[in-house]
């Protein structure tokens, strides 16, 4: 079946440091493969998102690529700020059912001190 | 933009009483999902629907029941609450033709369950 693992957490970073959040997945088929962002109290927000092999996904300064080879869609971005904390989520989305369900990893909580 | 909405926001009951969360979509959108999130843990996939039909089960216990009706709109049933179904539920919408499949989630609502 379908999964994704997210690198442990917490991730604690100072303002303007450099931001890497690992992801790998295991599917079968060609997936989509989405980062969502939860912020205190809110629900899930779509960050960005891939749709196949080497696709970019970028917003708001974070990116991922799609690494097929490598199974993985690592999250970056190149300076964090304070308004970034939160929890970040890698899914993934099955290819071939259009409505398919996506599978979560078990997050990673990010805090940013100033 | 019109989002997912989901009512009501927060919930309290008892143990074995019955709750019913409700998820408008986004217009347009004709699948719906409803995830379950504990405290601390990702969104687990409970089931969806597709054109009012379910499309897909996931860990779903039998005790709930759910449906989407004419207008699109889906509504959760959980009956014989237990202190183990406190937890936040999220319904997500999608459209099942688009190519990116991505999900756009509601707010959650949070069930407290004494």
């Amino acid at each position: 079946g379908n999964s994704v693992t997210q690198m442990e957490g917490p991730v604690t970073l100072s303002e303007e440091a450099f931001l890497t959040i690992n992801c790998t997945y295991t599917a079968t088929g060609y997936p989509s493969l989405f980062w969502y962002v939860q912020y205190p109290g809110e629900g899930l927000q779509l960050l960005l998102k891939a749709t196949k092999a080497d696709d970019k996904g970028s917003n708001k300064g974070f990116e991922a690529t799609y690494r097929k080879e490598t199974t993985s869609f690592h999250l970056e971005k190149g300076s964090v700020q304070v308004s970034d904390s939160a929890v970040y989520f890698c899914a993934l989305k099955s290819g071939g059912t259009s409505y398919g369900k996506l599978t979560f990893g078990q997050g990673t909580i990010l805090t940013v001190h100033p | 933009a019109a989002g997912v909405i989901q009512s009501p926001r927060h919930l309290i009951k008892e143990k074995r009483e019955t709750a019913t969360l409700k998820c408008y979509p986004i217009p347009r959108h004709d699948t719906v999902y409803w995830y379950q999130q504990g405290p601390g843990q990702d969104p687990q996939f409970l089931i969806s629907f597709y054109e009012k039909m379910q499309s897909d089960k996931g860990s779903i216990p039998d005790r709930f029941s759910a449906q989407q009706f004419s207008d699109y709109h889906s509504e959760l049933n959980m009956s014989s609450l237990e202190l183990g179904d406190s937890a936040l539920y999220f319904c997500a919408s999608s459209l099942a033709g688009a190519r990116t499949g991505e999900l756009f989630f509601g707010e959650g609502s949070r069930l407290t369950v004494l």
